[in-house]
């Protein structure tokens, strides 16, 4: 079955410690998505890519990288200069861009938790 | 840009009820979305939906675009119907999905 895969399901940090959420796609998407949730709260976006090699900064780009070195995947950097990391950490992935003309998918998420 | 508002935003009912979900939007969009989010985090795409009318099962959508709005009905709820419905809009040349902050849905047995 096509789908999206995020690993893992929760992660935990110390504080001052990059890390790295994995995001895998094989519905051949073109393009791919990361979304920050706060508790109780809507979506915001972090980074777009829509083809390979190439990515563009959301709402809330500070403190986190990103890499598109293949179509399936877009693993996302939380990194020590984001002051509050602790979040639940979505990624999506859409056959254009913008979910523009097909519908936005959804990973199950990342829990991370830094202390 | 452009605002999205959802109401209302909380609705508990019984199990069995039927129920309305409103999104308003204060531009012309070419990309409008519904999405639910279930009690464990899990976000699933309902309806892709800039215009028209849209039935899936106990579900349904309708845009009105030249109005602005879009509204999700749900037939005969569930328990399972229970979590944050999502609309989420975007625009022409701008590739960012714009979300509104949601209807949480409380579905009492």
């Amino acid at each position: 079955d096509g789908g999206i895969t995020q690993s893992p399901k929760y992660l935990f940090r110390k504080e001052g410690q990059n890390v790295t959420l994995s995001c895998e796609q094989n519905l051949n998407h073109d393009a791919m998505y990361w979304y920050r949730q706060d508790p109780g709260q809507g979506l915001r976006l972090i980074y777009y890519s829509q083809i390979v090699n190439d990515f563009q900064k959301g709402d809330i780009a500070e403190g986190y990288s990103v890499s598109r070195e293949k179509k399936e995947s877009f693993p996302l950097t939380v990194t020590s200069a984001q002051k509050n990391p602790t979040a639940f950490y979505l990624c999506a992935s859409s056959i254009g861009p913008g979910g523009v003309g097909s519908p936005l998918h959804f990973g199950n998420g990342t829990r991370l938790t830094v202390t | 840009g452009i605002q999205v508002e959802q109401s209302p935003p909380d609705l508990i009912l019984q199990e069995g009820a039927n129920s309305t979900l409103r999104c308003n939007f204060s531009d012309s969009v070419n990309n409008l979305q519904w999405f639910h989010q279930n009690p464990w985090g899990q976000l699933i795409n309902l309806f892709y939906i800039p215009s028209g009318t849209k039935q899936n099962g106990r579900l349904s959508a309708t845009t009105v675009a030249t109005e602005r709005y879009s509204l999700l009905y749900i037939s005969s709820s569930q328990t399972t119907d229970s979590g944050v419905y999502f609309c989420a809009v975007g625009s022409r040349g701008n590739y960012q999905l714009i979300w509104g902050a949601g209807t949480k849905l409380i579905i009492k047995p």
